[in-house]
């Protein structure tokens, strides 16, 4: 089946290091997206993009970056990661419409900082 | 951005009891209102939703409501059952094509 692939799955590491979340998706989607998700605060938008082109920050994007390196491939970077960057991250993906639809997710990487 | 307020953030309910949660939004020109369901460990996945040429959706026991004058959209849930225990997300239109989350109701179904 068609899915969104999150590597790593888990991640543990020390402040101050650089850290890349990576996305691959097989729906043939060109919208990705990239969200944060902490206990009591729901999901928040990072950065979210519509086609290898477009780069468009979201609600918290501080600290973060981001590399759409094709239409199936949307990387998430932390230059230098910070312990309240603890959190379980998702990818998500969706049809290109003139309309919105509906999020596909990745399974999630959980990263700590140390 | 699209700021999304959900209430509850925790409900519990009896087995065949129904469940509602609620959602405003502040941006009237908002016009896609989903719904998703996150299971412990799992990612979340859309389980309704709705445009706002609609007032309601239906679909076996859960539906949705709109109410576009006073901003607000709803989750029912009927006869619910154990397997319905999760943390459900409201969403509304970002820029006009993304997504914000409410911050998710816990709702547990006890038998």
């Amino acid at each position: 089946d068609a899915d969104v692939t999150q590597t790593p799955r888990n991640r543990i590491t020390k402040t101050g290091k650089r850290i890349m979340l990576e996305c691959s998706q097989t729906k043939g989607h060109d919208r990705m997206y990239w969200y944060r998700q902490d206990p009591g605060l729901g999901l928040r938008l990072i950065y979210y993009s519509f086609d290898v082109k477009d780069i468009n920050k979201g609600e918290i994007s501080d600290g973060y970056s981001v590399s759409r390196q094709a239409q199936a491939k949307f990387s998430l970077s932390l230059e230098s990661a910070i312990p309240n960057q603890t959190a379980l991250y998702f990818c998500a993906t969706s049809e290109d419409r003139d309309y919105l639809l509906g999020l596909f997710f990745g399974e999630g990487s959980r990263l700590t900082v140390l | 951005g699209e700021n999304v307020e959900q209430h509850p953030s925790t409900l519990s309910v009896q087995e065949g009891d129904s469940a509602v949660i609620k959602c405003t939004y502040s941006d009237s020109a908002s016009n896609y209102f989903p719904w998703y369901k996150q299971e412990l460990g799992k990612r979340p996945q859309l389980i309704i939703d709705i445009r706002s040429n609609v007032g309601e959706k239906k679909d076996q026991r859960i539906a949705v409501t709109l109410n576009k004058t006073a901003k607000h959209f709803s989750l029912h849930i009927t006869e619910t059952q154990p397997e319905d225990s999760a943390v459900y997300f409201c969403a509304a239109p970002f820029s006009g094509y993304a997504l914000n989350f409410g911050k998710g109701t816990s709702l547990l179904v006890t038998p």
